[in-house]
C-alpha cells in the first residue's frame, strides 16, 4: 500500500541527547513537510523540502536539523538544543501535479523526555 | 489579524443536527483552502479541498466567501462519528506552505 510511514510511534529522549525521527514515503512525491503540535494547539511547520536535496526552515525550525538524500525520505533529528522537545510529531508530503495540493499525513511520533 | 483563525469550541450538538464552523483567513490572494479532520492523538486527515466558491461530498458542504475572507464547513446530519476537531488549512502564496488553524472541536451526542 502506498502511504507515510513514521517511526518510531513513541520516543523517548534523554537530557542533551539527539534523536532522530524517520519519515519515509513510497507515493513518489516531492516535497515533505515536519509538523509540530503541542496539546490543544494547532499545527507548527518545523522543515520542509521541496526537491532532494533542499530544505528551508519552518516557523519553528530552532533545535533541529534534517537532510532529504532520498526522495523517499526526510528524517527528522531533534538535537539537545530543543529544550522542550516533548510534543507529536507529524510527517507529510504532498503529490504532483497542481501546485495547491493538499498534504497528506504519517500517523506521527509521540516525542516525550525521560 | 492572525493568518487563519477558528473558534476553538466545543460545539456540542446531538446527533441529527445541523452544525457550520467558519475560518477567516488574512490573505486576500489565497485562492485554496482545505479542511481536515483530526481524531483525538491521530494525525489530520484531509476531508474537503476547496477550490472555488465550494465543495459538496454528502453530509459536508464547505462554502468560501472571497469578499470576506472567510470559509465555512457545514455538516448536515450529524453522526456520532462525526466528533472530532476540524481544521481550517490555507496555503501561502506561492503554495510552498500551508498554513493550519487551531480547529474547531465537534463532540456529537446521542
Amino acid at each position: 500500500d502506498g502511504g507515510i510511514t513514521q517511526s518510531p510511534k513513541y520516543l523517548f529522549r534523554k537530557e542533551g541527547q539527539n534523536v532522530t525521527l524517520s519519515c519515509e514515503q513510497n507515493l513518489n512525491h516531492d516535497a515533505m513537510y515536519w509538523y509540530r503540535q503541542d496539546p490543544g494547539q494547532g499545527l507548527r511547520l518545523i522543515y520542509y523540502s521541496q526537491i532532494v536535496n533542499d530544505f528551508q526552515k519552518g516557523d519553528i525550525a530552532e533545535g533541529y536539523s534534517v537532510s532529504r538524500e532520498k526522495k523517499e525520505s526526510f528524517p527528522l533529528t531533534v538535537t539537545s538544543a530543543q529544550k522542550n522537545p516533548t510534543a507529536f510529531y507529524l510527517c507529510a508530503s504532498r503529490g504532483q501535479g497542481r501546485v495547491d495540493q493538499p498534504q497528506h499525513f504519517g500517523d506521527g511520533t509521540r516525542l516525550s523526555i525521560l | 489579524r492572525k493568518e487563519v483563525e477558528q473558534d476553538p469550541g466545543p460545539f456540542n450538538v446531538p446527533e441529527g443536527a445541523t452544525v457550520a464552523f467558519n475560518c477567516t483567513y488574512s490573505n486576500s490572494a489565497s485562492q485554496s483552502f482545505f479542511w481536515y479532520r483530526q481524531d483525538c492523538r491521530k494525525e489530520p486527515k484531509l476531508l474537503m479541498s476547496v477550490y472555488s466558491s465550494g465543495n459538496e461530498d454528502g453530509r459536508f458542504t464547505a462554502q468560501l466567501n472571497r469578499a470576506s475572507q472567510y470559509i465555512s464547513l457545514l455538516i448536515r446530519d450529524s453522526k456520532l462519528s462525526d466528533s472530532a476537531t476540524y481544521l481550517c488549512v490555507v496555503p501561502t502564496t506561492g503554495f510552498q506552505k500551508l498554513v493550519f488553524g487551531t480547529g474547531t472541536r465537534l463532540l456529537v451526542s446521542p
